[in-house]
This record gives C-alpha cells, structure tokens and sequence, in this order.
C-alpha cells in the first residue's frame, strides 16, 4: 500500500519561516507535488520535485530527498493570507497520484 | 481563462435519489480526474480520464457510482442510489500532456446526503 505521513496542524507567527515535513512510501516513485488549500476552497498547485534537492519560488520552497523518502514545503516571511491546508501527493511508480490527508498551518499576527 | 468548471456547487438530497455532478475540464487538457475529500480520508481520486477513455477506477467506491466522459469537454460522476456516507466534497481536476503535470482543481461540489 501507499502510505504518506504529514503532521496535522501547525502553527506558526506572521513573519515567520515554517517548515511542512512529508515522509512516503510507495511502490515506485515518479515525484511530488505540494498544493494549498484555503478552508472552502480548491486545491492549487505549488511546487513539483522529481530530482533531489531544493527548488525555490517565491517565498515558498520545496525540498526533496528520494532516498530518505521524503520532502518539506519551507515557508518563508509568513503572512496571514498562508493559513491553509498543504498537501503533498506522492505520484507512484505507475503514475497514480497519492494524497497525504495535509497539514492545517495557522499563521497568528 | 476559464478554469475547470463544476456544477452544481451544492447538493443536498435525499437518502436513495440520484446525484449526477458535472464537470467541463480546461479547454485542451487530455486528463481529467475525479476526487472525494472528507475530514477523515482526506482527498481520494476516484477516476481518471485520459483522452475521454476510463483508465483507472479502482478508487470508485462501489457500483452505485458511475462516471462518463462523453466528450473532451464534459465529464459526469453519478451515485444511485445515494447514501450518507457518500456526504462529501467532490472535486474534478485537469491537467495537460502527463500525469507529472500539476492538476487544475474546479471548485468542488459540496454533497450532502440526508
């Protein structure tokens, strides 16, 4: 089975860098993705990570190391307007997109 | 540009009626998805689509739900006979050329199942 690990909820301060873990384990691996949520809304694009290594866009960045099976989205110069939900998907081996169930981040003045 | 567009935004009905969500995807996009998204289970795909032709549906629930791409700009979920347990958001995403393309999500329809 596929199995991809985030923490729940997080919270951090307005100005602030935050940093979202995500582990997996799935058969095969064709990369990662990192999308935001906004409560009510759709999911949105963010990053994709297929190599090692940091790609950086913005105030966010995405970090990935495939032998640790793992990854995190960095958030940098926090504003309110990031409280949402991040969800990272993994794309297995036979190209299935695998979501984890996200992590809430709370960013407080 | 439109995005992926979903119809309705709400539903609500009754045990055992019929639900049929509806989905135009981007214009040129050659995949598209259905998702459910709930509080314990997160988001499950639960098809796709490439090209108009079902390629996975092993995430379909059961055979009360069905789902239909008669063309490349509309795409159908159905559920009969709906049950509670089916209360969810479902979401129709597309994206361009491969499954390593991000997905462009439609604004979901909030499902509620009395």
């Amino acid at each position: 089975g596929q199995n991809i690990d985030q923490p729940t909820e997080m919270t951090a301060t307005e100005g602030a860098i935050v940093q979202i873990n995500c582990t997996y384990q799935t058969s095969g691996f064709n990369g990662l993705f990192w999308y935001q949520q906004h409560a009510g809304e759709a999911p949105t694009f963010l990053s994709y990570n297929v190599l090692d290594g940091l790609e950086e866009k913005g105030r966010f960045s995405s970090f990935l190391s495939r032998s640790k099976g793992y990854s995190y989205l960095l958030l940098k110069e926090l504003q309110m307007k990031d409280s949402a939900s991040y969800l990272c998907a993994v794309l297995t081996g036979a190209n299935n997109l695998f979501f984890g169930t996200g992590t809430r981040l709370t960013v407080i003045p | 540009d439109a995005g992926v567009i979903q119809s309705p935004r709400h539903e609500v009905t009754e045990m055992g009626q019929e639900v049929t969500l509806r989905c135009k995807p981007i214009s040129g996009h050659d995949y598209l998805f259905w998702y459910r998204q709930t509080m314990m289970r997160g988001l499950e795909l639960l098809i796709y689509f490439n090209n108009n032709v079902p390629i996975d549906d092993s995430g379909m629930p059961e055979d009360r739900f069905s789902a239909k791409m008669p063309n490349a700009s509309f795409s159908t979920l159905k559920i009969q006979p709906s049950e509670p347990r089916d209360s969810a958001v479902y979401f129709c995403a597309s994206s361009l050329g491969s499954r390593a393309q991000p997905q462009h999500f439609g604004d979901g329809t909030r499902l509620s199942i009395l």
